[in-house]
């Protein structure tokens, strides 16, 4: 009864380290999303992916990569982390828009400072 | 473009007390409206989804429902509980796209 499994759970970064966020689903969904969420500001999407190989730019994707390389797995990369991507990131997923029940699944949440 | 909007940011009510958590949207061409719970430092549970075909979706002592023509959505909460304090969030998906946009949230505060 997994859903949504982000890794880790928190992480201190210095300025200018790199890191991948893991997010991994056992729902076979299509879709998956990162979102950060930063006080009085909201979720806000950075990437997401429509299906195993497709990666495409959300509201706020300056600083970050990803990669979809298998349909469970979308990870989040920051090649030279900065203190405004100090945040709270969310990995979701939900089925194709086709089908009737597209409900999102959220992850955990992964507390991310970077120093 | 979609903007997503909860009034009020914050709310405090005595236990046992019905409420009204309001969320506004400004393009009525919308796929599906989701409401979620966050506690602090947690994750988002989903609540309840309503499709833009439905009016209203029921879960416990949970209704929310949905005006499209108004972009409004409202979840009402029955006998509130100090349990059900947290943050309660909206969110819509538009129609044609992949993204859900967010609402900022209610912060919920139900007093003993």
């Amino acid at each position: 009864n997994a859903g949504v499994t982000q890794t880790p759970k928190f992480r201190v970064l210095k300025t200018g380290q790199s890191m991948t966020l893991l997010c991994a689903q056992d729902m076979n969904h299509e879709y998956m999303y990162w979102y950060r969420q930063d006080p009085g500001m909201g979720l806000r999407l950075i990437h997401y992916s429509v299906g195993e190989g497709t990666t495409a730019k959300g509201e706020v994707p300056d600083g970050y990569n990803v990669s979809r390389l298998k349909k469970q797995n979308f990870l989040l990369g920051l090649e030279s982390a900065a203190p405004s991507q100090t945040s709270v990131y969310f990995c979701a997923s939900s089925t194709g828009q086709g089908a009737m029940n597209t409900e999102a699944f959220f992850g955990q949440g992964t507390r991310l400072t970077v120093v | 473009k979609q903007e997503v909007t909860q009034i009020p940011a914050a709310l405090s009510v005595p236990e046992g007390e019905n409420l009204v958590l309001n969320c506004s949207f400004t393009d009525s061409a919308i796929y599906n409206l989701q409401w979620f719970r966050q506690d602090p430092g947690k994750g988002l549970t989903s609540l309840l989804l309503i499709q833009s075909s439905q009016r209203e979706q029921t879960s416990g002592r949970l209704n929310a429902s949905l005006d499209k023509s108004s972009g409004r959505s409202t979840l009402y909460i029955a006998a509130s509980q100090p349990g059900d304090s947290a943050t309660y969030l909206c969110a819509v998906r538009a129609s044609g796209t992949y993204k859900y946009i967010f609402g900022t949230g209610t912060r919920l505060k139900v007093l003993a």
